[in-house]
């Protein structure tokens, strides 16, 4: 069956330009994860939704960061303004009801991001 | 919070020699714990989680991990190296404590297998 996708796979923009990254989780997933994947820091949370509910937030690094989970199901994480410290590759990662610590989270091949 | 810290960051075997990589959690609950593996220019594949049913927990590909509450490790280990086993591998944890199932990774061990 289908996984996460996620596009596009490489992105290269320019420092300041603003980026947006889409995910689409495996259907029926309610929740969703994205995590960044840098050199200094490893693999880190940015922010997580379980169906309607209030995203958690509290991974972004700064207020460059958004995401949107439009109808449940794709998102999109869109950073402004774009640093070279963004460099880095965005993994999505999503996950069935319910939502514990037994669930494996299923990721998608991610996105590798270069700001020149 | 929780941490976890991964003692090697490269490892380097033999094909057909065993495997070990080391791992150690910090965690306020009783944690659940997997070990991911990263191929090149491949996403996150599950290995193998640990949620409490056994402390010996046995994974895809011939791999198994052993929880050890006492010492706060679940090592990663496999009796005999493929060449397809060269890859990053993750341990993960995941605290029940906190809303979301939010990861925490370790830094990753990176395994060269020698033919």
């Amino acid at each position: 069956g289908a996984g996460v996708s996620q596009s596009p796979s490489n992105k290269v923009t320019e420092k300041g330009k603003d980026v947006e990254l889409r995910c689409d989780p495996i259907s029926g997933h309610t929740a969703l994860y994205w995590y960044r994947q840098s050199l200094g820091q490893g693999l880190e949370f940015l922010i997580y939704f379980q169906g309607n509910s209030a995203p958690d937030k509290s991974g972004l690094p700064s207020d460059r960061f958004s995401a949107e989970r439009t109808g449940g199901s794709v998102s999109t994480l869109t950073i402004q303004r774009t640093q070279q410290e963004d460099s880095a590759v965005y993994l999505c990662a999503s996950s069935s009801s319910p939502v514990n610590s037994y669930n494996e989270q299923f990721f998608g091949p991610g996105t590798r991001l270069t700001v020149l | 919070a929780q941490s976890v810290t991964q003692l090697d960051s490269h490892v380097s075997v033999s094909e057909g020699t065993p495997v070990l990589l080391r791992c150690n959690y910090s965690s306020s609950y009783s944690p659940s714990l997997f070990w991911y593996v990263q191929h090149p220019n491949k996403g996150l594949q599950l290995l193998l989680k640990y949620t409490s049913a056994a402390t010996l927990v046995k994974g895809i590909n011939g791999f198994e991990a052993e929880f050890k509450k006492s010492e706060t490790s679940f090592h990663l280990t496999k009796p005999s190296a493929h060449m397809s086993d060269a890859a990053e591998y993750f341990c993960v944890v995941s605290d029940p404590g906190a809303a979301g199932n939010k990861l925490t990774f370790g830094g990753g061990t990176r395994v060269l297998v020698k033919p």
